[in-house]
């Protein structure tokens, strides 16, 4: 069956080390989205793109960055890892202009 | 950019009552309205949406409706069930395939 994965579910690292996070879609859906979610936030927008080498900026993009070079990946970089950046992160795709499907999530905990 | 408010962040209900669930939004651009459950350590999945070109939808005991004039959209909950408890988000977006603006979430607690 079509679905959305993340790995790693749960991750621990140190302040300053680079850390990426994979998010795989086997819905062919052009649409790839992250957010992060945070007690008293809800979830909100990091970074998304609308299909292959199309990337955007988000509410929430400071310290992170994405690369699409094939529609069925998007991971997110952590370029340099921040106590704030301890997160539960979810990764979404759609179709079409809006129903979006979210994948299990990946806990990241930066000591 | 748009900005969600939801109300109330917690909702006790007894069950087989029923639960409303209340958010405003700021963009009047915004066109779609998705509706997410989301339970405990678990993914948002979406339960219920509305588009700008309606006014109310419906789905078995959910419901949703949508004041386009006010900004503001709610949830309708009838006959809740145990099942119904998790945290419950709102969300909006504009034209296109934006990223979703969410509000910050409805915890539902349904009382036996």
């Amino acid at each position: 069956d079509a679905e959305i994965t993340q790995s790693p579910r749960h991750k621990i690292t140190e302040t300053g080390r680079q850390v990426t996070l994979a998010c795989h879609q086997t819905w062919n859906h052009n649409n790839m989205f992250w957010y992060r979610q945070d007690l008293g936030h809800g979830l909100r927008l990091i970074h998304y793109s609308y299909g292959v080498h199309d990337t955007n900026k988000g509410e929430v993009s400071d310290g992170y960055s994405v690369s699409r070079s094939n529609t069925e990946d998007l991971p997110l970089t952590l370029e340099s890892a921040a106590s704030s950046q301890t997160s539960v992160y979810f990764c979404a795709s759609s179709l079409t202009s809006h129903e979006q499907f979210f994948g299990p999530g990946t806990r990241l905990t930066v000591l | 950019g748009e900005n969600v408010e939801q109300h109330p962040s917690t909702l006790s209900v007894q069950e087989g009552d029923s639960a409303v669930i209340k958010c405003t939004y700021s963009d009047s651009a915004s066109n779609y309205f998705p509706w997410y459950k989301q339970e405990l350590g678990k993914r948002p999945q979406l339960i219920i949406d509305i588009r700008s070109n309606v006014g109310e939808k419906k789905d078995q005991r959910i419901a949703v409706t949508l004041n386009k004039t006010a900004k503001h959209f709610s949830l309708h909950i009838t006959e809740t069930q145990p099942e119904d408890s998790a945290v419950y988000f709102c969300a909006a977006s504009g034209g296109g395939a934006d990223g979703l603006t969410f509000g910050k979430g409805t915890h539902l607690i349904i009382q036996p």
